[in-house]
C-alpha cells in the first residue's frame, strides 16, 4: 500500500525555475525520506528528515515536514535539465522504519 | 564497495517458467528489500529482511513468489511459475538497519514475461 503520495504527479519547467514537489501520508512516522530515479535506473537517497525535524536543506535541495499536516514538501532551486527524473517521497508507516514510497513525481526541466 | 548489485539486468521469459532474480546487498548492511515497480502499482514493498530473516513478507502477491536471504551477502527473488502479469521492474535495497533507514537501491531488474 502507498503510504505517501507526491502532487503533482508531473511538473514541467524552464532551467532556473524552482521547483516544489509535495508529499502527504496517513500514519505517524520516524522519518520520511526523498529519492530520486532517473529513466531506467534505480532510486538514490537524496535527503532524509526527522520526524521531530522542520527543514533540512542540502546543497539545492530544502525540505520541510509538518507533521500536524502529514505533508513535506521537497524545493529544488534553480532547476537543471540534469534534475530532470521523477522524485519519490518514503516513510516508515507507523513507525516501522520500512522505507514505503508513493508514486512519484515526474520533474521535466527545460534547457 | 560496488554498492547493490542485482542480477540479471533484464529477463525475458515464457509463461509457466521459474524466474530467479538475485541480489548482492552493500557489506555489513542488516536490511533488506525487495520492491516491484509498475506503473499501474508504482513501488510495492514485496519483503523486507532484517538480519537475513524475513520480517514482513505481507507484500508478497501470491504463492508464486518466494525469497530466502541464506547468508548477509546474498538473496534471491524467485517466481515459479511466472506470468505475464509478474512483469515489471524489480529491485532490491539494503539499508545499515536501525534508525538508519537511508536505502541504497540496485539497479533493477527489468523482467519481461510473454
Amino acid at each position: 500500500s502507498q503510504q505517501g503520495e507526491e502532487d503533482p504527479q508531473a511538473l514541467s519547467i524552464q532551467e532556473g525555475e524552482n521547483a516544489t514537489m509535495n508529499c502527504s501520508y496517513k500514519t505517524s512516522i520516524n522519518n520520511l525520506q526523498w529519492y530520486r530515479q532517473n529513466s531506467g535506473r534505480g532510486l538514490v537517497h537524496l535527503i532524509l528528515i526527522r520526524s521531530n525535524e522542520r527543514e533540512k536543506h542540502s546543497g539545492r535541495l530544502r525540505v520541510t515536514l509538518d507533521t500536524s499536516k502529514k505533508s513535506s514538501s521537497l524545493l529544488i532551486t534553480a532547476s537543471r535539465a540534469a534534475d530532470t527524473a521523477s522524485y519519490f517521497c518514503a516513510t516508515d508507516e507507523g513507525g516501522s522504519y520500512i522505507p514505503t514510497f508513493g508514486r512519484g513525481t515526474s520533474l521535466i526541466v527545460h534547457p | 564497495d560496488a554498492g547493490v548489485i542485482q542480477s540479471p539486468r533484464h529477463e525475458v521469459t515464457e509463461m509457466g517458467q521459474e524466474v530467479t532474480l538475485r541480489c548482492k546487498p552493500i557489506s555489513g548492511h542488516n536490511s533488506l528489500f525487495w520492491y516491484r515497480q509498475t506503473m499501474m502499482r508504482g513501488l510495492e514493498l514485496l519483503i523486507y529482511f532484517n538480519n537475513n530473516v524475513p520480517i514482513d513478507d505481507s507484500g508478497m502477491p501470491e504463492d508464486r513468489f518466494s525469497a530466502k536471504m541464506p547468508n548477509a551477502s546474498f538473496s534471491t527473488l524467485k517466481i515459479q511459475p511466472s506470468e505475464p502479469r509478474d512483469s515489471a521492474v524489480y529491485f532490491c535495497a539494503s539499508s545499515p538497519g536501525g534508525l538508519n533507514t537511508e536505502a541504497f537501491f540496485g539497479q533493477g531488474t527489468r523482467l519481461t514475461v510473454v
